[in-house]
Parts: structure tokens; sequence; C-alpha cells
């Protein structure tokens, strides 16, 4: 059971780049959703997921797009890399909207 | 406004002693609930406890206790018998009900945190 997982670990991209950060679980979950965490900001919520097929925009969705075709998998996709998106991007998922969510390791993005 | 508030950017504690966490928190949501999230310098985040809106008693788990103050709107996070390993950063984070796509979802917010360090 590896829990969470997010790839790559590590990204540096230039301005206008575009990628897809990966998240996949294999405990079932319904609910997932990807934060980002800045310095002296906490983790803000981008994009969530009540299910394959049903996805909607958090606090600060501007500039990434998300899909939900399989229970398992919820990548994010960043469409044109702009520096303010440098940040590290946590997946988290949970059983239900008011169990506790779990989080994979995240990933370390850098935009130049 | 902010709905999470961990006013305390940082925080010592000597081993073996206890320390409290502040958060306060503010919703419109009856069915809330509030999560302890540890980060160590090695960035994942654990979950540490949950306190429901309607639990009468206050949350446990193990050396963790979360002091519920429904009225003043706050939930701090206890840690007795402070150990070296608890150095880290701590979230508070509230959960609220949002609808998606006719299911209900519980969006978490996160507090700035805190910097938890423990000296010897």
């Amino acid at each position: 059971n590896a829990g969470v997982t997010q790839t790559p670990k590590f990204q540096v991209l230039k301005t206008g780049q575009s990628m897809t950060l990966q998240c996949a679980q294999d405990m079932n979950h319904e609910y997932m959703s990807w934060y980002r965490q800045d310095p002296g900001m906490g983790l803000r919520l981008i994009h969530y997921s009540v299910g394959a097929g049903i996805t909607d925009q958090g606090e600060v969705p501007n500039g990434y797009n998300v899909s939900r075709s399989t229970t398992e998998d919820f990548p994010l996709r960043l469409l044109s890399a702009a520096p303010s998106q440098t940040s590290v991007y946590f997946c988290a998922s949970s059983v239900s909207g008011d169990t506790e969510q779990f989080f994979g390791p995240g990933t370390r993005l850098t935009v130049l | 406004a902010q709905k999470i508030t961990q006013t305390q950017p940082g925080m010592f504690v000597q081993e073996k002693e206890a320390v409290t966490l502040d958060c306060t928190y503010d919703t419109s949501d009856p069915s809330y609930g509030l999560f302890w999230y540890k980060q160590p310098s090695s960035g994942e985040m654990i979950f540490l406890i949950y306190q429901g809106s309607y639990d009468q008693q206050n949350a446990t788990e193990g050396r963790y206790s979360l002091n519920f103050q429904k009225a003043r709107k706050s939930a701090n996070l206890v840690i007795s018998a402070s150990q070296l390993g608890d150095s880290a950063m701590y979230f508070c984070a509230m959960r609220e009900r949002q609808l998606a796509g006719g299911t209900s979802y519980g969006k978490l917010t996160f507090g700035q945190g805190t910097i938890l360090t423990v000296h010897p």
C-alpha cells in the first residue's frame, strides 16, 4: 500500500513551458485535492475532486487545470508556467469529506 | 477575514515540558472540523488530531490533545512531554462543507503555521 504518490519530486521549468504533475493513490479514496505551499502562507487549495469525473476550483485555481478520469489518478496541469507558480505542490486524498486527508510527499517546482 | 489564524510564528519549549500552539477560526458552517498537521523539515504532512464541531469531548491522541473552546472559536493543540523529534512546523486546518457536483465535500483551509523548536 503506497498511499499517495507524486511525481516528479523536483522540477525546473522555463517561463511559458507546460507540464503535468502526477498524483496517484491506492487507497480507493473518492476525495482528492491539490495544494500549493508558499513560504509564510500555509497550504492553499488549487483544485479538488469528489470522485471520478467531478472536479471543482479551490482558492487559487488560475493557471492550473485538473481532470479525474479514474479514482486513482488526479493530475495537475500547468498550462503556461510563470515564476509565480514556483512553489511546493502537495496532492492529498481522503475517504470522505469528513476524514483526515493523507498527503503525498510533495513536488518542488521552480519556474525560471 | 482570515478563516484560520495561528498567531505564533515560532515557539520554543524545553524537552519534556508541555507546549500549547494556538489556533482560532471563523466559520458560519455549523458542521465543521478542525485538524492539526505536523510538517517536519523533511517536508511531508503528517496528520495529528481531529476535532468535530459536534464532539462533546476534547480530542486526544497519545501526547497530543486539542483544547476545543467552541464559543471562543479556538482549537489549540497541546503537546505534552515534548521530545526533540517534535521540532517541526505545525498547521491548524478547518474543514467546511461545500457542494460539488451534488456531493458534499469537506474543503480544508490551512493556517500559516507555527514553527516549534524543542530544546534539550
